[in-house]
């Protein structure tokens, strides 16, 4: 059974270009949730996603932006690179979004570098 | 308000030895209190959990410690082990807005042979 699955799983930017990252959910599951991860430092929630829409936003810009498909996976967007947006971006799915908290899956991540 | 303060950062512990890691709150919304652990390349994955109304939970070799008067929780990772070397996260949530997981800063531990 597969789990929580990023891809990809390095990638280089240069600052002011934008970057989507991809996410599939573990089987089962139809809920994703994004979270950052400066190194060093605790993930911190950017936004979830159940039934094609944003249900929760953590404390990001705009710049940061979603999608989920049909098929519950989902893409992290973010505009106008930063040098700061330099982290690793992790993926979590769970089969419900009040359950969320109880059961995260987390994906290995994906590792995002602006130069 | 929304902040969960971790300690220390590093933490070195000989083979055998207990682990102890603490964390403290200030938001009493907080309803459920997680601990992660991450290995290097991995994402976090679920150790152990509480709910503030119990005291104490034990899982194996871990244990959560909880005070709820002193809004502080810690880890007791009992008869370390070179398998237990990850970093742990502490953290919160709570029901009001169940998705969204307040992590600490994290504690990398290192257990000696």
């Amino acid at each position: 059974d597969a789990g929580v699955t990023q891809s990809p799983t390095h990638l280089i930017k240069t600052r002011g270009q934008q970057v989507t990252l991809r996410c599939s959910p573990k089987s089962g599951h139809d809920t994703v949730s994004w979270y950052q991860q400066a190194l060093g430092q605790g993930p911190q929630f950017i936004f979830q996603y159940y039934e094609e829409e944003e249900r929760q936003r953590g404390n990001f810009p705009d710049r940061f932006s979603g999608h989920q498909f049909p098929n519950y996976s989902s893409e992290l967007n973010v505009n106008a690179l930063l040098l700061g947006d330099s982290a690793l971006y992790l993926c979590a799915s769970s089969s419900t979004p009040d359950r969320g908290r109880y059961a995260y899956t987390f994906g290995s991540g994906t590792r995002l570098t602006v130069v | 308000q929304q902040q969960v303060k971790q300690s220390p950062q590093s933490l070195i512990v000989q083979k055998g030895g207990i682990s102890i890691i603490n964390c403290a709150y200030e938001n009493t919304a907080f309803d459920y209190f997680p601990w992660y652990q991450q290995f290097p390349g991995k994402g976090p994955a679920l150790l152990i959990a509480i709910r503030p109304d119990v005291s104490e939970k034990k899982e194996g070799r871990f244990t959560i410690s909880f005070n709820k008067s002193a809004k502080q929780f810690s880890l007791h990772i009992m008869d370390s082990q070179p398998g237990d070397s990850a970093t742990y996260f502490c953290a919160a949530s709570m029901g009001s807005s169940a998705s969204k997981i307040i992590f600490g800063s994290g504690t990398r531990l290192s257990i000696r042979p």
